[in-house]
């Protein structure tokens, strides 16, 4: 089935540590995107990608790091310099009808 | 840039009530999609809508992009229909979306 997949669905991150989110889609979308959403709060978008070999920050991007190496794929690495990474994370991509689809999210903790 | 607020922050319907969600944008928009969030977290896309009318079974929605406003009617509601509803727009390129904090719906029988 075509769609967006999200790996790991939990994941808890150690003091220090740098952490990757996985998201893959086979909708053959050039655009990905990034979001996290805090309890009670709407999406606030952390990268971008329109295109493979090229992303843009969005409005929190501090903390986070992204790449785009293949079209499929748009990992998302939570750094140790995230200093309040406990959050839902969303991934999305758009294809020609600017429509959004979404992965069923990845939920962070610190321990 | 741009303000989504969304009306009202939470609503609670017995099975069978009809209700009508507000979105408020504060720029003109090029974008503007309502999405369903359910208990687990699943975003699902109910309306790309920057303009117009709209309907889809039980839900319909109107932007009324001149006013700075958008409308998600939900007919008949089932408990199915709980969980959290999102406006989000968009005023340049890049589908950058701005998320409202959504309304939280439940249905009761």
């Amino acid at each position: 089935d075509g769609g967006i997949t999200q790996s790991p669905k939990y994941l808890f991150r150690k003091e220090g540590q740098n952490v990757t989110l996985s998201c893959e889609q086979n909708l053959n979308h050039d655009a990905m995107y990034w979001y996290r959403q805090d309890p009670g709060q709407g999406l606030r978008l952390i990268y971008y990608s329109q295109i493979v070999n090229d992303f843009q920050k969005g409005d929190i991007a501090e903390g986070y790091s992204v790449s785009r190496e293949k079209k499929e794929s748009f990992p998302l690495t939570v750094t140790s310099a995230q200093k309040n990474p406990t959050a839902f994370y969303l991934c999305a991509s758009v294809g020609q009808v600017d429509i959004q689809y979404f992965g069923a999210g990845t939920r962070l903790s610190v321990l | 840039g741009i303000q989504v607020e969304q009306s009202p922050p939470d609503l609670i319907l017995q099975e069978g009530a009809n209700s009508t969600l507000r979105c408020n944008f504060s720029d003109s928009v090029n974008n503007l999609q309502w999405f369903h969030q359910n208990p687990w977290g699943q975003l699902i896309n109910l309306f790309y809508i920057p303009s117009g009318t709209k309907q889809n079974g039980r839900l319909s929605a109107t932007t009324v992009a001149t006013e700075r406003y958008s409308l998600l009617y939900i007919s008949s509601s089932q408990t199915t229909d709980s969980g959290v509803y999102f406006c989000a727009a968009d005023t340049g390129g890049g589908n950058k979306l701005t998320f409202g904090t959504g309304t939280q719906l439940k249905v009761e029988l």
